[in-house]
C-alpha cells in the first residue's frame, strides 16, 4: 500500500536556524505531494504542493520543498526559523493525480527555541 | 480566498445524543468535501468523501449509520454523529475541494467531547 513517512515525530531548532522536516513517499509513480501546517486546535493550512511541474516548490511563510524522485523524498525546509513556525507539520500525498484521498504522514511537531 | 468554516468549533454532549457539525466553503463552490477524524497527537484519518447531490463514500471501518453525511448544496456538508458515545470524542476536520485549483482547503475543526 502507498504510504507517506515523516522521519522524526518531533524536531527542535533554535530561532534563526535552518528548519528541515523530512518526508518520504512510496510509489513507483510520482504522486502529488503536499505540506500542511496545523496550529493547536486548528485545521490544516496548505503550505505548498508539488504537482509534477518544478521540482523545487516555494510556499508560504518562507517554506520550500524539493521533490527528489531518486530519493522518493519531499523534504520541507526554511532557512531561518521563527518562533511563529512552531506547529505540527503534515506531509501528504495523493495517488492518481487528483486531490481526493490524501494520505497523510504521522506529522512532525516543530519546536522553536528562543 | 478558499476559506472553509466549521460550526461549532467545539461541542460537549451527553452520551446517547446526536450532534451535527457543519462545514461550509465560504467563497467557492465545492462539489466534493471530505471529513477527517484526528485523535490526539495523531494524523488525520479520512472518514468519508461527500459529493454534492449524492451519497457519501465511507472509508473502510467507518459506520455510515453512525456518521451521517449530507452534502445538500455546493457550499455545505454536514456530519451528524448519531447516538454519540465517549469513544466518539475526537477532533473532526472537514475539507473542501476546489475544482479550479484541484486543492483541498481545510476547516478549523470541531472538538467533540461526549460525556
Amino acid at each position: 500500500a502507498q504510504s507517506v513517512t515523516q522521519l522524526g515525530s518531533h524536531v527542535s531548532v533554535s530561532e534563526g536556524a535552518l528548519v528541515l522536516l523530512r518526508c518520504n513517499y512510496s510509489s513507483s509513480v510520482p504522486p502529488y505531494l503536499f505540506w500542511y501546517v496545523q496550529y493547536p486546535n486548528q485545521g490544516l493550512q496548505l503550505l505548498l504542493k508539488y504537482t509534477s511541474a518544478a521540482t523545487l516548490v516555494k510556499g508560504i511563510n518562507g517554506f520550500e520543498a524539493e521533490f527528489k524522485k531518486s530519493e522518493t523524498s519531499f523534504h520541507l525546509t526554511k532557512p531561518s526559523a521563527h518562533m511563529s513556525d512552531a506547529a505540527e507539520y503534515f506531509c501528504a500525498s495523493n495517488y492518481g493525480g487528483s486531490q481526493g484521498n490524501l494520505i497523510f504522514g504521522k506529522g512532525t511537531k516543530l519546536s522553536v527555541k528562543p | 480566498g478558499a476559506v472553509v468554516s466549521q460550526h461549532p468549533s467545539w461541542v460537549i454532549c451527553k452520551s446517547g445524543t446526536s450532534v451535527k457539525i457543519e462545514c461550509r466553503s465560504l467563497d467557492f463552490q465545492a462539489t466534493t468535501m471530505f471529513w477527517y477524524r484526528q485523535f490526539p497527537k495523531q494524523s488525520l484519518m479520512l472518514m468519508a468523501t461527500s459529493n454534492e447531490g449524492s451519497k457519501a463514500t465511507y472509508e473502510q471501518g467507518v459506520e455510515k449509520d453512525k456518521f451521517l453525511i449530507n452534502h445538500a448544496s455546493l457550499t455545505l456538508s454536514t456530519l451528524t454523529v448519531t447516538s454519540a458515545h465517549p469513544e466518539d470524542s475526537s477532533f473532526y476536520i472537514c475539507s473542501a475541494l476546489t475544482g479550479r485549483t484541484d486543492t483541498q482547503y481545510f476547516g478549523p475543526g470541531t472538538r467533540l467531547t461526549v460525556l
